[in-house]
């Protein structure tokens, strides 16, 4: 069974990095076709998809945040972690991490969510 | 980016009730269209895939069709843990984008 977990911190002044970890089990990113994504969704908004990893290192990344959002993976440990730099209030929101199958393409488990606050 | 709208927005329904809810893709995504359940305080669900594959443990009233640029997602008989937002997403490019949900209320 696949299980997906968020943590990191929760609160979050502007201008800092903010640094995420996607803890899994139930399935290795060293395995040909795993990946995991991240999504986040601001305060009554919408889902937004932030990036992608694949077991190749394939990555990618929502162009508005290119610049400022990296994914790595630790196959040891089975994470992955999300860094996004230069917070502001406007990335106030929900961040989950979720499974993904290269050629399946879709998030079919997911973590709980990782609530974050960007605030002075 | 390929933009996703949805519609309509929001819509309001009673128990039974037959709801219906399309997403529009930019351009051609082929069937690489998804949809998923959010309810708040909850993260999303995975209830069709592949614009009409239903996922695994998803009750059989969910139905997802179309293919294309148009899609449409029928709830048959909303049973009242149906309310929730429902999101489309496609993921045929290599940056996957949601459309902005459509919630379901009573």
């Amino acid at each position: 069974q696949i299980t997906m977990k968020e943590s990191g911190a929760t609160l979050i002044k502007p201008t800092e990095t903010l640094t995420l970890t996607c803890t899994f089990s139930g399935f290795s990113l060293s395995s040909s076709g795993m990946g995991v994504g991240w999504i986040r969704q601001p305060p009554g908004r919408a889902l937004e998809w932030l990036a992608l990893i694949y077991w190749d290192d394939d990555n990618r990344y929502r162009p508005s945040l290119r610049s400022r959002l990296s994914l790595t993976k630790d196959t040891s440990k089975s994470q992955v972690v999300l860094r996004l730099t230069k917070m502001d209030p406007a990335d106030t929101g929900t961040y989950y991490c979720a499974h993904a199958v290269s050629g399946y393409e879709f998030f079919d488990y997911w973590g709980q969510g990782a609530p974050v606050t960007v605030s002075s | 980016d390929i933009q996703m709208t949805q519609s309509p927005s929001s819509l309001s329904a009673s128990v039974g009730d037959r709801v219906v809810i399309t997403c529009r893709a930019s351009q051609g995504i082929s069937s690489f269209l998804n949809w998923y359940q959010k309810k708040e305080g909850k993260a999303p669900t995975l209830l069709i895939h592949s614009a009409s594959t239903l996922q695994g443990g998803v009750p059989s009233r969910f139905r997802g069709s179309g293919s294309g640029t148009d899609f449409t997602l029928t709830i048959d008989s909303l049973q009242p843990e149906d309310f929730a937002t429902y999101y489309c997403q496609q993921s045929y490019s290599n940056i996957w984008t949601f459309g902005h949900g459509t919630k379901v209320d009573i």
